[in-house]
């Protein structure tokens, strides 16, 4: 398996612009995590889904975030409209036993000037 | 916060030492687990304790749990320079769903 794929890579994006970020999970894996890493806040869950659906998403910061996984293959995770501090390097995990190992992606680098 | 709290923050030794790293919390877990991620990567797990277990092993990498005083310690034996990383602790909550909670990180450099 490839593990966890996320795009793109890097993101370089004014304030305003709407992100959207991609993830496709390791097949069979029925949990998926969208995280968020900066060094003043470190990594924060933001949401995760089971099965498609999405259990706790009270880690999104603000209504200019969304998540949607439309099938057990691809989730993406968009800001509209993005702002400064919403720069971070956004991750994507996927796990099979919820609460154990989890699995992460590259990361997509963000940066909004 | 329910966040792991790390120290320490940072962590310089030379080729050969070891490293310990420790992990406090402050509620009931179901488990605790250690990543890794180097400079630019996404983390990698590398070992889960139970809440009723007390140390676990695995190649150089020594984990011990004690749940009375709500720690952890991540002990790197022989390290080497690709050790050089930073490292989380994780911990499952016993209440609260599913999530996992990571700590802050302790950033290790190994000296050649």
């Amino acid at each position: 398996d490839a593990g966890v794929i996320q795009s793109p890579r890097h993101e370089v994006t004014e304030m305003g612009q709407e992100v959207t970020l991609r993830c496709k999970p390791i097949s069979g894996h029925d949990y998926l995590f969208w995280y968020r890493q900066t060094m003043m806040r470190g990594l924060e869950l933001l949401i995760y889904f089971n099965n498609n659906v999405p259990i706790d998403d009270s880690g999104m910061p603000e209504d200019r975030f969304s998540a949607k996984m439309p099938n057990a293959s691809f989730s993406t995770l968009k800001i509209q409209p993005s702002e400064p501090r919403d720069s971070a390097v956004y991750f994507c995990a996927s796990t099979i036993v919820a609460g154990d190992e989890q699995f992460f992606g590259p990361g997509t680098r963000l940066t909004v000037l | 916060s329910q966040q792991g709290e790390e120290d320490p923050q940072a962590l310089s030794i030379q080729e050969g030492e070891n490293a310990t790293m420790n992990c406090s919390y402050k509620t009931s877990i179901n488990n605790l687990q250690w990543y890794r991620q180097n400079s630019g990567r996404g983390l990698v797990h590398l070992i889960l304790i139970r809440s009723n277990e007390r140390e676990k092993h695995s190649g150089r990498l020594r984990v011990t749990l004690d749940t009375s005083k709500k720690s952890s310690s991540l002990l790197i034996t022989a390290s080497r320079a690709a050790d050089t990383a930073s490292y989380f602790c994780a911990m499952r909550l016993y209440t609260g769903g599913f999530k996992t909670i990571f700590g802050a990180g302790t950033r290790l450099f190994v000296k050649a």
